[in-house]
């Protein structure tokens, strides 16, 4: 009920694509969705986050797909670029800054 | 705004020795403080959360013992790594619930451990 999992485990897309990662989730208890992504040697970053009430948020050239009945969300990576380059990972937490649950983690690759 | 900091960044200490790491909230008061480890190529794993002023809760199969969690003010959360070997080489994270720029989590910038 705790796991959030994540696909691709790894994914190479080539400048200027689309890179598409995946997360399901089962407790119906959380509500709220981030991504982030982490660079070699340093924290995780906020890229994006959602909350169940909405069904697609946009920020730039990430979006989050959300599917409340199906319990999964995805990250959308528009015009991919060399410098996207890192390891996402998706989370989930409960009302009330409870803690992350966190994905397996995606390593994406932007060959030039 | 809602900056943790994390010190050290990387640390190399001898197999039996103990290890202190600290996270600083600098803008905001960090009631809550969320301690991950990750391993190379694998997930945040959390270890335990503490707030402040009261004792940490551990996960399941982490010893209270061996990692020792302080979160004596608002903030300021420390996490010290006692009787160090080598198995606990890894990279460490801290993370504090973030208030009043919406909701959201703010992380350290992580701590790499060696033990040699």
């Amino acid at each position: 009920q705790q796991q959030v999992k994540q696909s691709p485990q790894s994914l190479i897309v080539q400048k200027g694509g689309i890179s598409i990662i995946n997360c399901a989730y089962e407790n119906t208890a959380f509500d709220y969705f981030p991504w982030y992504q982490q660079f070699p040697g340093k924290g995780p970053a906020l890229l994006i986050a959602i909350r169940p009430d909405v069904s697609e948020k946009k920020e730039g050239r990430f979006t989050i797909s959300f599917n409340k009945s199906a319990k999964q969300f995805s990250l959308h990576i528009m015009d991919s670029q060399p410098g996207d380059s890192a390891t996402y990972f998706c989370a989930a937490s409960r009302t009330g800054f409870q803690k992350l649950v966190f994905g397996t983690g995606t390593r994406l690759l932007v060959s030039p | 705004g809602a900056v943790v900091s994390q010190h050290p960044s990387r640390v190399i200490c001898k197999s039996g020795t103990s290890v202190k790491i600290e996270c600083r909230s600098l803008d905001f008061q960090a009631t809550t403080m969320f301690w991950y480890r990750q391993f190379p190529k694998q997930s945040l794993m959390l270890m335990a959360t503490s707030n402040e002023g009261s004792k940490a809760t551990y996960e399941q199969g982490v010893e209270k013992d061996k990692f020792l969690i302080n979160h004596a003010s608002l903030t300021l959360s420390t996490l010290t790594v006692t009787s160090a070997h080598p198995e606990d080489s890894s990279f460490y994270i801290c993370s504090s619930p973030r208030t009043g720029l919406g909701y959201g989590y703010t992380f350290g910038s992580g701590t790499r451990l060696t033990v040699v």
